[in-house]
């Protein structure tokens, strides 16, 4: 199985700051990666797919990039509401999830 | 409108078998490209996928407990059904079915989740 490994596991920042997470497989997966917000006691929303398309009703502050074995997701200037665990997510195979990232205000 | 929502007991005894059911609207797992997965979340912990079944029965699962679980889908009642055997304190986990398009590589919707506890 592709393994995802997800950095940082957890980050805290300011409103308005920019915020990166950082993705890396395991293995050459091409640009078949997406990233998820997962609220607490909510299931998963996609925003980012194939690594850097914007999910339709996504606000743009989010973007994401990278192909091969390393990927980036961006919060160009954190907002409150963005509070949240990110996950990354591999399909070239069958589907493995990274570790998550919980984003905190600080 | 597109939605899914599972259903199952909330508590399994270690040994037993646990049965989940992902009752769908909106789609046809009959249409081509059309796929349903499950996805299950330890409280605190990360996303792991678990089985899919694609709209021509094709079915896929988790290496490491492909000898546990079994999906099945009744196009007809709009249901996929997740089989897990052999429960253990460990699979105590919130359980989510989601869908994918076949062409596509993500989740585009997912139930709410439905949590399960094993416990004696």
């Amino acid at each position: 199985d592709i393994q995802m490994t997800q950095s940082p596991s957890s980050l805290s920042a300011s409103v308005g700051d920019r915020v990166t997470i950082t993705c890396q497989a395991s293995q050459d997966i091409s640009n078949y990666l997406n990233w998820y917000q997962q609220k607490p006691g909510k299931a998963p929303k996609l925003l980012i797919y194939d690594a850097s398309n914007l999910e339709t009703g996504v606000p743009s502050r989010f973007s994401g990039s990278g192909s091969g074995t390393d990927f980036t997701f961006t919060i160009s200037s954190l907002q409150p509401e963005d509070i949240a665990t990110y996950y990354c997510q591999q399909y070239d195979n069958l589907p493995t999830f990274g570790q998550g990232t919980k984003l905190e205000i600080k | 409108q597109v939605t899914l929502r599972e259903s199952g007991p909330a508590l399994v005894k270690p040994t037993q078998t646990l049965t989940l059911t992902c009752t769908f609207s909106g789609f046809s797992l009959s249409t081509s490209g059309m796929c349903v997965s499950w996805i299950r979340q330890p409280p605190g912990k990360a996303l792991e996928w678990l089985a899919r079944i694609d709209w021509d029965d094709d079915k896929y699962y988790s290496t490491s407990l492909k000898t546990r679980l079994t999906i099945s889908k009744d196009t007809s009642k709009n249901q996929v059904v997740l089989t897990m055997t052999n429960m253990d304190p460990v699979d105590t986990a919130t359980y989510y079915c989601a869908r994918r398009n076949w062409n596509l590589g993500y989740f585009d919707y997912w139930g709410q989740g439905t949590l399960v506890t094993v416990s004696s």
